[in-house]
């Protein structure tokens, strides 16, 4: 069973600083996407990243990026340029082969620091 | 274009009862997939149905069952509440198979309907 991590229930950040957020996976499946969601306290999900296993280069949306390193199994979100409202949980998914169940992490709660 | 939409957003029920819960994806997803959120478990994937089909199910008893109509909306029925219910149960809608481009395997979510049991 594919299995993820994140190793960080807590993360502060200062006002217009970077930040990463680790994710670390397991799995078998040759063919697998990870994703990254946003929680505010609100609890909707909100859907800011995906990186495909077979995937050359690094996916990037906007103030986010996603460094991926297969090797390792790791799939860490970068934050550039942090903002208040980037305050929530995150939370990294994964999904492996045909199969669309996601299975996710147990979040890491960031806080931005004016 | 509209987003998932789920209905009710809160709901409490006392146990013993049952609640059926609705979920309308994104336009042209086929792929609805429903979880459950509590602060002791974290998110857990009920099942997930494809063209009125259940392709996956994940390890809840039998009291959680759900089923997709053919314009692709789902419901979930819980039978028979507990207070181990309570939970924000989360719907994910995806356009359900592989495509040439990786936006076909993105999951996106409704802001759920929060399930308080007395």
């Amino acid at each position: 069973a594919q299995k993820i991590t994140q190793t960080q229930p807590g993360m502060f950040v200062q006002e217009k600083e970077a930040v990463t957020l680790d994710c670390t996976y397991d799995t078998s499946d040759p063919s697998y996407g990870l994703f990254w969601y946003k929680q505010p306290s609100s609890g909707e999900m909100i859907f800011l990243i995906y990186q495909g296993s077979y995937d050359q280069q690094n996916a990037t949306e906007g103030r986010y990026s996603l460094n991926f390193q297969k090797a390792r199994k790791s799939a860490n979100l970068v934050i550039s340029a942090s903002q208040l409202g980037d305050s929530a949980m995150y939370f990294c998914a994964f999904r492996g082969g045909s199969n669309y169940k996601l299975t996710f992490g147990k979040g890491t709660l960031l806080t931005v620091n004016p | 274009k509209a987003g998932v939409t789920q209905t009710p957003r809160y709901l409490i029920k006392t146990r013993g009862q049952q609640v059926t819960l609705s979920c309308s994806p994104i336009s042209g997803h086929r792929s609805v997939s429903w979880y459950q959120q509590t602060p002791g478990q974290g998110l857990q994937f009920l099942f997930e149905y494809f063209s009125e089909t259940q392709r996956n199910k994940g390890n809840f008893p039998g009291r959680f069952s759900g089923r997709q109509f053919s314009n692709s909306r789902s419901e979930m029925n819980v039978s028979t509440l507990e207070l181990g219910d309570s939970a924000l149960y989360l719907c994910a809608s995806s356009l359900g198979w592989e495509v040439e481009a990786p936006r076909g395997t993105e999951a996106f979510f409704g802001q759920g309907t929060r399930l308080t049991v007395v």
